[in-house]
Protein backbone atom coordinates (compact mmCIF):
# COMPACT_ATOMS: atom_id res chain seq x y z
CA UNK A 1 0.00 0.00 0.00
CA UNK A 2 1.12 3.53 0.02
CA UNK A 3 3.19 4.79 2.51
CA UNK A 4 5.21 8.29 3.25
CA UNK A 5 8.86 8.15 5.05
CA UNK A 6 10.36 11.13 7.01
CA UNK A 7 13.87 12.00 8.11
CA UNK A 8 13.74 11.76 11.98
CA UNK A 9 13.99 14.76 13.69
CA UNK A 10 14.45 16.94 16.00
CA UNK A 11 16.69 18.88 13.39
CA UNK A 12 18.43 21.34 14.92
CA UNK A 13 20.28 24.07 12.81
CA UNK A 14 21.48 27.51 12.87
CA UNK A 15 19.75 30.50 11.82
CA UNK A 16 20.64 31.61 7.63
CA UNK A 17 21.65 27.42 7.48
CA UNK A 18 20.49 25.15 4.39
CA UNK A 19 18.03 22.97 5.26
CA UNK A 20 17.10 19.83 3.35
CA UNK A 21 14.17 17.59 5.30
CA UNK A 22 14.08 13.97 3.27
CA UNK A 23 11.10 12.60 2.40
CA UNK A 24 10.41 9.21 0.20
CA UNK A 25 7.23 7.59 -0.58
CA UNK A 26 5.74 4.50 -2.09
CA UNK A 27 2.41 4.52 -4.32
CA UNK A 28 1.07 2.74 -7.31
CA UNK A 29 -0.61 5.75 -9.82
CA UNK A 30 0.33 8.97 -10.10
CA UNK A 31 -0.38 10.73 -6.35
CA UNK A 32 -0.42 14.21 -5.46
CA UNK A 33 2.39 15.25 -2.99
CA UNK A 34 2.23 18.07 -0.15
CA UNK A 35 4.32 19.54 2.64
CA UNK A 36 2.43 20.59 5.64
CA UNK A 37 3.97 22.84 8.75
CA UNK A 38 2.36 23.06 12.31
CA UNK A 39 3.55 26.10 14.14
CA UNK A 40 3.65 25.66 17.91
CA UNK A 41 0.09 25.43 18.99
CA UNK A 42 -1.47 25.68 15.86
CA UNK A 43 -3.30 23.56 12.93
CA UNK A 44 -2.08 22.29 10.34
CA UNK A 45 -0.95 24.48 7.34
CA UNK A 46 -0.43 23.54 4.06
CA UNK A 47 3.41 24.78 2.57
CA UNK A 48 3.16 23.24 -0.50
CA UNK A 49 2.46 20.96 -3.08
CA UNK A 50 3.32 18.82 -6.73
CA UNK A 51 0.58 17.43 -8.41
CA UNK A 52 3.13 15.40 -11.08
CA UNK A 53 6.60 14.30 -11.80
CA UNK A 54 9.12 17.07 -11.72
CA UNK A 55 6.73 19.90 -10.77
CA UNK A 56 8.37 22.12 -7.95
CA UNK A 57 6.26 23.18 -5.29
CA UNK A 58 7.58 26.65 -3.42
CA UNK A 59 6.89 28.72 -0.54
CA UNK A 60 7.71 31.19 1.79
CA UNK A 61 11.31 30.23 0.44
CA UNK A 62 11.10 26.45 0.92
CA UNK A 63 11.06 23.87 -2.28
CA UNK A 64 10.35 20.49 -3.01
CA UNK A 65 10.64 18.69 -5.75
CA UNK A 66 8.24 15.83 -7.27
CA UNK A 67 11.10 12.71 -8.10
CA UNK A 68 9.03 9.99 -9.69
CA UNK A 69 12.77 7.92 -10.23
CA UNK A 70 13.48 8.27 -6.98
CA UNK A 71 10.09 8.55 -5.24
CA UNK A 72 11.28 11.40 -3.30
CA UNK A 73 9.85 14.86 -2.12
CA UNK A 74 12.55 16.42 -0.27
CA UNK A 75 11.92 19.91 0.88
CA UNK A 76 14.74 22.28 1.08
CA UNK A 77 15.30 26.04 1.87
CA UNK A 78 18.14 27.73 1.15
CA UNK A 79 18.71 30.06 4.06
CA UNK A 80 16.15 28.90 7.75
CA UNK A 81 15.03 31.85 10.25
CA UNK A 82 14.72 31.09 13.51
CA UNK A 83 10.53 31.53 12.73
CA UNK A 84 10.83 28.66 10.99
CA UNK A 85 11.08 26.65 13.95
CA UNK A 86 8.00 23.64 13.95
CA UNK A 87 7.02 20.41 12.83
CA UNK A 88 7.14 19.24 9.15
CA UNK A 89 5.04 16.77 7.46
CA UNK A 90 5.28 15.11 4.17
CA UNK A 91 2.04 13.62 3.01
CA UNK A 92 1.12 11.34 -0.47
CA UNK A 93 -2.76 12.43 -1.37
CA UNK A 94 -4.79 8.95 -2.37
CA UNK A 95 -6.33 9.57 -5.79
CA UNK A 96 -9.26 6.47 -4.42
CA UNK A 97 -10.45 8.39 -2.07
CA UNK A 98 -9.24 11.71 -1.12
CA UNK A 99 -7.45 10.77 2.19
CA UNK A 100 -3.84 11.85 3.07
CA UNK A 101 -1.02 9.52 3.66
CA UNK A 102 0.92 11.34 6.12
CA UNK A 103 4.99 10.97 7.26
CA UNK A 104 5.67 11.18 11.06
CA UNK A 105 6.72 14.64 10.77
CA UNK A 106 10.16 15.95 11.34
CA UNK A 107 10.70 18.86 13.99
CA UNK A 108 12.82 21.63 13.28
CA UNK A 109 14.67 23.87 16.00
CA UNK A 110 16.47 26.76 14.45
CA UNK A 111 18.94 28.48 16.77
CA UNK A 112 19.57 32.19 16.58
CA UNK B 1 -11.94 33.13 3.03
CA UNK B 2 -12.93 32.60 6.51
CA UNK B 3 -10.78 29.14 7.86
CA UNK B 4 -12.02 26.31 9.54
CA UNK B 5 -13.34 27.49 12.74
CA UNK B 6 -13.29 25.03 15.69
CA UNK B 7 -14.47 24.71 19.11
CA UNK B 8 -13.87 24.79 21.98
CA UNK B 9 -9.99 25.84 21.52
CA UNK B 10 -9.12 23.76 25.02
CA UNK B 11 -11.35 21.22 27.20
CA UNK B 12 -10.57 19.45 30.23
CA UNK B 13 -12.69 16.30 31.89
CA UNK B 14 -12.57 13.55 33.98
CA UNK B 15 -12.44 10.02 33.08
CA UNK B 16 -15.61 8.27 32.10
CA UNK B 17 -16.93 12.28 31.56
CA UNK B 18 -18.61 12.89 27.87
CA UNK B 19 -17.32 15.32 25.43
CA UNK B 20 -18.18 17.39 22.29
CA UNK B 21 -16.32 18.75 19.74
CA UNK B 22 -17.97 21.16 17.09
CA UNK B 23 -16.59 22.17 13.32
CA UNK B 24 -17.29 24.64 10.60
CA UNK B 25 -15.92 24.07 7.57
CA UNK B 26 -14.98 26.27 4.64
CA UNK B 27 -18.38 27.22 3.06
CA UNK B 28 -18.44 24.92 -0.45
CA UNK B 29 -16.19 22.49 0.88
CA UNK B 30 -17.36 19.00 0.32
CA UNK B 31 -15.37 17.00 2.11
CA UNK B 32 -14.33 17.21 5.95
CA UNK B 33 -12.36 15.18 8.04
CA UNK B 34 -11.57 14.79 12.18
CA UNK B 35 -8.25 13.60 12.78
CA UNK B 36 -6.70 12.57 16.03
CA UNK B 37 -2.90 14.16 17.25
CA UNK B 38 -1.17 12.30 19.81
CA UNK B 39 1.86 15.00 20.79
CA UNK B 40 5.09 14.10 19.22
CA UNK B 41 2.82 11.54 16.47
CA UNK B 42 1.07 12.56 13.04
CA UNK B 43 -3.13 12.94 12.35
CA UNK B 44 -4.56 9.94 13.11
CA UNK B 45 -7.58 9.79 10.15
CA UNK B 46 -10.93 8.91 12.56
CA UNK B 47 -13.84 9.81 9.78
CA UNK B 48 -13.96 11.29 6.12
CA UNK B 49 -17.36 12.61 5.45
CA UNK B 50 -18.43 13.38 1.37
CA UNK B 51 -21.37 16.20 1.89
CA UNK B 52 -23.29 14.36 4.52
CA UNK B 53 -22.51 10.95 3.83
CA UNK B 54 -19.79 8.81 5.45
CA UNK B 55 -17.08 7.91 3.49
CA UNK B 56 -14.42 6.26 6.20
CA UNK B 57 -14.53 5.77 10.17
CA UNK B 58 -12.45 2.16 9.76
CA UNK B 59 -10.06 3.96 12.70
CA UNK B 60 -13.03 5.53 14.79
CA UNK B 61 -13.22 3.42 18.01
CA UNK B 62 -17.06 2.85 17.11
CA UNK B 63 -17.80 2.20 20.82
CA UNK B 64 -17.39 5.15 22.67
CA UNK B 65 -16.67 7.77 19.55
CA UNK B 66 -19.41 9.32 17.15
CA UNK B 67 -19.37 11.62 14.69
CA UNK B 68 -21.97 13.67 12.39
CA UNK B 69 -22.68 15.93 9.70
CA UNK B 70 -25.84 17.37 9.26
CA UNK B 71 -27.12 18.97 6.28
CA UNK B 72 -23.71 18.66 5.20
CA UNK B 73 -21.72 21.94 6.44
CA UNK B 74 -21.15 21.60 9.99
CA UNK B 75 -20.13 18.61 12.12
CA UNK B 76 -19.48 17.60 15.36
CA UNK B 77 -17.40 15.09 17.24
CA UNK B 78 -18.43 13.54 20.54
CA UNK B 79 -16.64 10.89 23.21
CA UNK B 80 -18.41 9.25 25.28
CA UNK B 81 -16.80 7.53 27.91
CA UNK B 82 -13.79 9.26 27.52
CA UNK B 83 -10.32 7.44 28.58
CA UNK B 84 -7.46 8.74 29.68
CA UNK B 85 -5.88 7.79 26.28
CA UNK B 86 -8.10 10.39 24.32
CA UNK B 87 -5.92 12.95 25.59
CA UNK B 88 -5.17 14.25 22.03
CA UNK B 89 -5.95 17.39 19.88
CA UNK B 90 -8.35 16.59 17.78
CA UNK B 91 -8.24 18.60 14.40
CA UNK B 92 -10.94 19.44 11.60
CA UNK B 93 -10.51 19.84 8.19
CA UNK B 94 -12.29 20.27 4.90
CA UNK B 95 -11.42 20.32 1.62
CA UNK B 96 -13.26 20.44 -2.00
CA UNK B 97 -13.52 16.86 -4.16
CA UNK B 98 -10.51 16.24 -5.77
CA UNK B 99 -7.25 14.47 -4.89
CA UNK B 100 -5.05 17.89 -6.06
CA UNK B 101 -7.03 20.27 -3.30
CA UNK B 102 -5.18 20.26 -0.23
CA UNK B 103 -6.58 20.24 3.21
CA UNK B 104 -7.64 23.12 5.17
CA UNK B 105 -7.02 22.57 9.01
CA UNK B 106 -8.62 24.72 11.96
CA UNK B 107 -6.91 25.23 14.99
CA UNK B 108 -7.84 21.77 16.54
CA UNK B 109 -9.13 20.87 20.23
CA UNK B 110 -6.80 20.02 23.01
CA UNK B 111 -8.35 17.44 24.92
CA UNK B 112 -6.91 16.37 28.51
CA UNK B 113 -8.16 13.40 30.22
CA UNK B 114 -7.54 13.44 33.53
Amino acid sequence: GNSVTQMEGPVTLSEEAFLTINCTYTATGYPSLFWYVQYPGEGLQLLLKATKADDKGSNKGFEATYRKETTSFHLEKGSVQVSDSAVYFCALGSDSNYQLIWGAGTKLIIKP
Amino acid sequence: EAGVAQSPRYKIIEKRQSVAFWCNPISGHATLYWYQQILGQGPKLLIQFQNNGVVDDSQLPKDRFSAERLKGVDSTLKIQPAKLEDSAVYLCASSQAGINSPLHFGNGTRLTVT
